[in-house]
Parts: structure tokens; C-alpha cells; sequence
């Protein structure tokens, strides 16, 4: 059981938009920044989006972030085939005192 | 380039020891944390643990806290996580990954991962 919630899988349409959602406490989200990676099959997680909404370099800006109370969200604009992979939201827990991932959201490109 | 280079898959069994490392370059080792994290068979990321090189200040996940060992030689620009006494659950891909010169969430670079297989 992850400390921060997010849906097993999302789908939509190449092209289309889609939105991951990251729900947690006040001692995580709440309290502190958010970060987004992606995991494509087989690979090392990527850094997509940290301080709740801000894109690396490199990081399209199909990739959006925002944070509203103990809740995130990713947006992804134009899905393209390739965007298909597990999206992980990470913070730190003030109460833990350590990091914290959550469970993962499978997105399929229909 | 900054890069993290982690060392090569590992088959042990139960009761073992072992230390993987992590090896930085292409940034200043001993300013920026480095943190490990585990994903076994097709589940999610687990943080474990964080330590930062240039005065080996370390936190631990309570999940993982007395589980397992991370440090860092920074003469060497080189982390580590290690077990005393490896059990089959530990088996799983290991990552380990840059964090920030400060104390915070994000992880912006990772190395390739260290599979570790734990069976009798």
C-alpha cells in the first residue's frame, strides 16, 4: 500500500489529453513539493516535472504538473504512441522524515 | 555529462552479504544527495534511503531503516547499498539516483539499475 494514491491505469486516443491524479496527506503533499517521472518498459525512471509544476530541460511542454492542497496532477497533451509507460508522483513525508513514491499509473495510448 | 554507473547484476543466496555501488561523474559528487530505490517484479518504486557524500549525513525509510546499509567513499565519487543477510524478497532491480544540493524530493538523473536475485 503506497502513502500517495494514484489510479492503476489511464487510456486515451493518440493525440488526445490525459490526466494522472497523486492524492495524499498534509504531512506529504500537502507540506512539501511534487515530482513526476516516467518509466518506460525496461528502463530507468525520467525525471518529467519537480517543484509540482516545472519541466527539466529536454521535458516537452506536452508535459504539464500542478498541485492543488494534498492532491497532484500530470497532464499529457498530444499523446503520441510512445508516451506509454508507468507514471510514478514521488514527495517527501514530513512524518516519515523520507521520501515517498506513489503506486504507479500504467497509461496506454489506445 | 553527469552519469551515474551502477555495478552488474547479482545471483546470491539467502544469507549472503552484499554491497552494490554507484559510481557518479560529470557533477560534483559531493554536493548533491544520491538515493536508492527499489522496484521488485512488476511493482512500483520504493524510496529507500538517501545520503549525502559530502558529510555522510543518511536517511532511511522506516520500511527499510536496519534493512539494509547506504554510504558513500566520495574520494571515489561512489555510493553504496548493502546487505548483511540477504533474504529472497530482496530480490529486485535497484536504482540508484541523483537528488538535489538540498534536502528534497526529486531525483533528476538515475543510473541504469542493479538486478539483484536472490535464490537458493
Amino acid at each position: 500500500q503506497s502513502v500517495l494514491t494514484q489510479p492503476p491505469s489511464v487510456s486515451a486516443a493518440p493525440g488526445q489529453k490525459v490526466t494522472i491524479s497523486c492524492s495524499g496527506t498534509f504531512s506529504n503533499i500537502g507540506n512539501n513539493y511534487v515530482s513526476w517521472y516516467q518509466q518506460l518498459p525496461g528502463t530507468a525512471p525520467k525525471l518529467l516535472i519537480y517543484d509540482n509544476n516545472k519541466r527539466p530541460s529536454g521535458i516537452p511542454d506536452r508535459f504539464s504538473g500542478s498541485k492543488s492542497g494534498t492532491s497532484a496532477t500530470l497532464g499529457i497533451t498530444g499523446l503520441q504512441t510512445g508516451d506509454e509507460a508507468d507514471y510514478y508522483c514521488g514527495t517527501w513525508d514530513s512524518d516519515l522524515s523520507a521520501g515517498v513514491f506513489g503506486g504507479g499509473t500504467k497509461l496506454t495510448v489506445l | 555529462d553527469v552519469q551515474l554507473v551502477q555495478s552488474g547484476a547479482e545471483v546470491k543466496k539467502p544469507g549472503e552479504s552484499l554491497k552494490i555501488s554507484c559510481k557518479g561523474s560529470g557533477y560534483s559528487f559531493t554536493s548533491h544527495w544520491i538515493g536508492w530505490v527499489r522496484q521488485m517484479p512488476g511493482k512500483g518504486l520504493e524510496w529507500m534511503g538517501i545520503i549525502y557524500p559530502g558529510d555522510s549525513d543518511t536517511r532511511y525509510s522506516p520500511s527499510f531503516q536496519g534493512q539494509v546499509t547506504i554510504s558513500a567513499d566520495k574520494s571515489i565519487s561512489t555510493a553504496y547499498l548493502q546487505w548483511s543477510s540477504l533474504k529472497a524478497s530482496d530480490t529486485a532491480m535497484y536504482y540508484c539516483a541523483r537528488g538535489s544540493t538540498v534536502l528534497s524530493p526529486e531525483f533528476d538523473y538515475w543510473g541504469q539499475g542493479t538486478l539483484v536475485t536472490v535464490s537458493s
